[in-house]
């Protein structure tokens, strides 16, 4: 039980590069979340999916796309990166997409933008 | 709306003193809160949370909260801290949504 991983770990591009970040949670998780981590500026929410199919904006979406592949997956694509998306990207998921739902959170991916 | 505010960025303590770190949120609907801890170069995982009933709140790790609904506040507190308890700890609340704090930094010298 591996619960939430993310790929890959470390990831450095050029301005105006595109990349994708992978998500998956093998928990039967209803729910998914993407998270960028800011000094001093906590977590907030890129896009959220709150079951398979579906998909909606957070508190930060723009310059980001995500698509929710299957109940398990849930990708995060930055089509033309820039230096302001520089930061430690999170993915979690948790059982509903219900405000007394515990999210669980995978280990990070640290991009660096150029 | 909803937001929370961490008052202390850092938190410096000795090993085995006792530790406070401060949450006020703001919520005009029912309010739910969430402590998470982040240890180095790792994600957030769960140290406890309020959904209702009792206003103390035992997590793991010998951490506890109290829910004051008078004064909007949601402390973390440990009588006795551990130089592994050293990591970056988040206040939460949800409701409409989930919206997490800036984080405090404790660290736990020897």
């Amino acid at each position: 039980n591996a619960g939430v991983t993310q790929t890959p770990k470390f990831q450095v591009l050029k301005t105006g590069q595109s990349m994708t970040l992978q998500c998956a949670q093998d928990m039967n998780h209803n729910s998914m979340y993407w998270y960028r981590q800011d000094p001093g500026m906590g977590l907030r929410l890129i896009y959220y999916s709150a079951s398979e199919g579906t998909t909606d904006k957070g508190e930060v979406p723009n310059g980001y796309n995500v698509s929710r592949l299957n109940k398990r997956e849930f990708s995060l694509r930055l089509e033309s990166a820039a230096p302001s998306q520089t930061s430690v990207y999170f993915c979690a998921s948790s059982e509903r997409e219900r405000e007394t739902d515990t999210q669980y959170f995978g280990p990070g991916t640290r991009l660096t933008v150029l | 709306a909803q937001s929370v505010t961490q008052l202390d960025s850092q938190v410096p303590v000795f090993e085995e003193a006792p530790v406070e770190l401060r949450c006020n949120y703001s919520s005009s609907v029912s309010v739910y809160l969430f402590w998470y801890v982040q240890y180095p170069n790792q994600g957030l995982q769960l140290l406890l949370k309020y959904l209702s009933g009792s206003t103390l709140v035992k997590g793991i790790n010998g951490f506890e909260a109290e829910f004051n609904k008078s004064q909007t506040s949601f402390h973390l507190r440990k009588p006795s801290v551990h130089i592994s308890d050293t990591a970056e700890y988040f206040c939460a609340v949800g409701g409409n949504k989930f919206y997490f704090g800036s984080g405090t930094k404790l660290n736990v010298k020897p």
